[in-house]
């Protein structure tokens, strides 16, 4: 069974610039979410979708962050425009359900963004 | 305020020994409590969960313990091995549905040979 997958694994920007993140969860998995983990810290809910469908971006900054998961499979994030605080492993996972405090989440590699 | 801890940044053992790592929460009920381990440059991978009405839970050389009067869990690692060395987080659902997960700081754990 094929992993979460992300790409690009880098990307180093200058700020004000835009960059967008793309996610391809496990196939079959209704739930994806997108994390932000700053260095030495642990991972920070950005969005959950289930489905298509949003069910959770409170701590998503929505002036200059938005995502999005066309027909319920692949996800995209964007960071427009970015800041220097924005530096930071985007992480992506997904699981079966998302219905659940008990499912096990899957994550992908991640991509690790500088902002210069 | 909502908080999840872990009680150390980071934690030196000698190859062999038991890691016992700690997940504390505060103003959180949470019905399952979820051990990840994460190594450097890559995502974390799930271990271990615990529901609220376990006690303890164990695989193989790992064990954890949920005690929901002290809102804390414990994450033991016997015999541990160099191997073992990587950093450990604690994530819980606030929701209770599978909603609005929060992780914990992690803790980096070193195996010393």
């Amino acid at each position: 069974e094929a992993g979460v997958a992300q790409s690009p694994r880098y990307k180093i920007i200058e700020k004000r610039q835009s960059v967008a993140f793309w996610c391809n969860p496990i196939s079959g998995h209704a739930t994806l979410y997108w994390y932000q983990q700053i260095l030495g810290q642990g991972p920070k809910l950005l969005i959950q979708f289930q489905n298509n469908g949003v069910v959770d971006d409170s701590q998503l900054p929505k002036d200059r962050f938005s995502a999005e998961r066309l027909k319920g499979v692949d996800s995209t994030l964007k960071i427009q425009p970015a800041k220097l605080e924005d530096s930071a492993v985007y992480l992506c996972a997904s699981s079966l359900f998302g219905t659940s405090g008990g499912e096990t989440q899957y994550f992908g590699p991640g991509t690790r963004l500088l902002v210069l | 305020s909502q908080k999840i801890e872990q009680n150390s940044e980071a934690l030196n053992i000698q190859e062999g020994k038991t890691a016992t790592l700690t997940c504390n929460y505060t103003n959180y009920s949470p019905a399952y409590l979820q051990w990840y381990r994460q190594d450097p440059g890559r995502g974390p991978v799930f271990l271990l969960l615990i529901r609220e009405n376990e006690k303890e839970k164990r695989k193989e050389r790992l064990k954890v313990t949920f005690d929901t009067t002290l809102k804390q869990s414990l994450f033991h690692i016997t015999a541990s091995q160099p191997a073992d060395s990587a950093t450990y987080l604690c994530a819980l659902d606030k929701t209770g549905y599978g909603q609005n997960f929060v992780f914990g700081p992690g803790t980096r754990l070193s195996v010393l040979p």
